[in-house]
């Protein structure tokens, strides 16, 4: 399997541009998480989705965030409009069942907001 | 305050030496999970412990886990260069919460010197 897949890996982008970033899970895993990864705040959990549908988004920072799951294999992850202070790694990772087995995570998209 | 906490959160050392990473948290959970970072890199997993009094063995490192002191620890035994990297442990709220959460600790960026 070729693992969670993540695109863009890198994308700079100016203040109030909207940025999407996009994750392929691993195929047939149920679970499919969106992190963000900064010094200042470590690893948060943003939203995460089991069988397409998003359970927990207490995580969003506001409202210029959203994520969506339209199938098993797509998801993304939008930000508009993006501020400096979302400069930051964003993860996206995938499980095949709660509490079992763990998340698998993608190689990550390093975000800088200018 | 739901709150992981690893110390120390820095770690310099000797190759052949041996050394113990401690990974406190304050809630209940039985699940507990570890991860290594590379610089730049993702999160991959290590150890999947899923019981009071797990202990799971890979090479050099040892992660055991104590739900009742809602303690879990990663011991390295006779430190090789190539173990230097980030590790993370993460707690499973599913348990409590009813909700399939990871929160992460804080990381422990480990160095070991040749």
């Amino acid at each position: 399997d070729a693992g969670v897949i993540q695109s863009p890996r890198h994308e700079v982008t100016e203040m109030g541009q909207e940025v999407t970033l996009r994750c392929k899970p691993i195929s047939g895993h149920d679970y499919l998480f969106w992190y963000r990864q900064t010094m200042m705040r470590g690893l948060e959990l943003l939203i995460y989705f089991n069988n397409n549908v998003p359970i927990d988004d207490s995580g969003m920072p506001e409202d210029r965030f959203s994520a969506k799951m339209p199938n098993a294999s797509f998801s993304t992850l939008k930000i508009q409009p993006s501020e400096p202070r979302d400069s930051a790694v964003y993860f996206c990772a995938s499980s095949l069942d709660r509490g079992v087995y763990e998340q698998y995570f993608g190689p990550g998209t390093r975000l800088t907001v200018t | 305050e739901l709150k992981v906490e690893q110390n120390p959160l820095f770690l310099s050392m000797q190759e052949g030496k041996n050394y113990t990473i401690y990974c406190n948290y304050s809630t209940t959970s039985d699940r507990l999970y570890w991860y290594r970072q590379d610089p730049g890199k993702s999160l991959e997993s290590l150890f999947v412990l899923l019981s009071n009094g797990a202990v799971k063995q890979e090479g050099r490192l040892m992660a055991s886990l104590d739900t009742k002191a809602r303690l879990s620890t990663l011991h390295i035994t006779a430190a090789v260069h190539d173990l230097s990297a980030t590790y993370f442990c993460a707690v499973d709220l599913s348990v409590t919460s009813g909700t399939y959460k990871y929160i992460f600790g804080t990381g422990t960026r480990l160095k070991v010197l040749a």
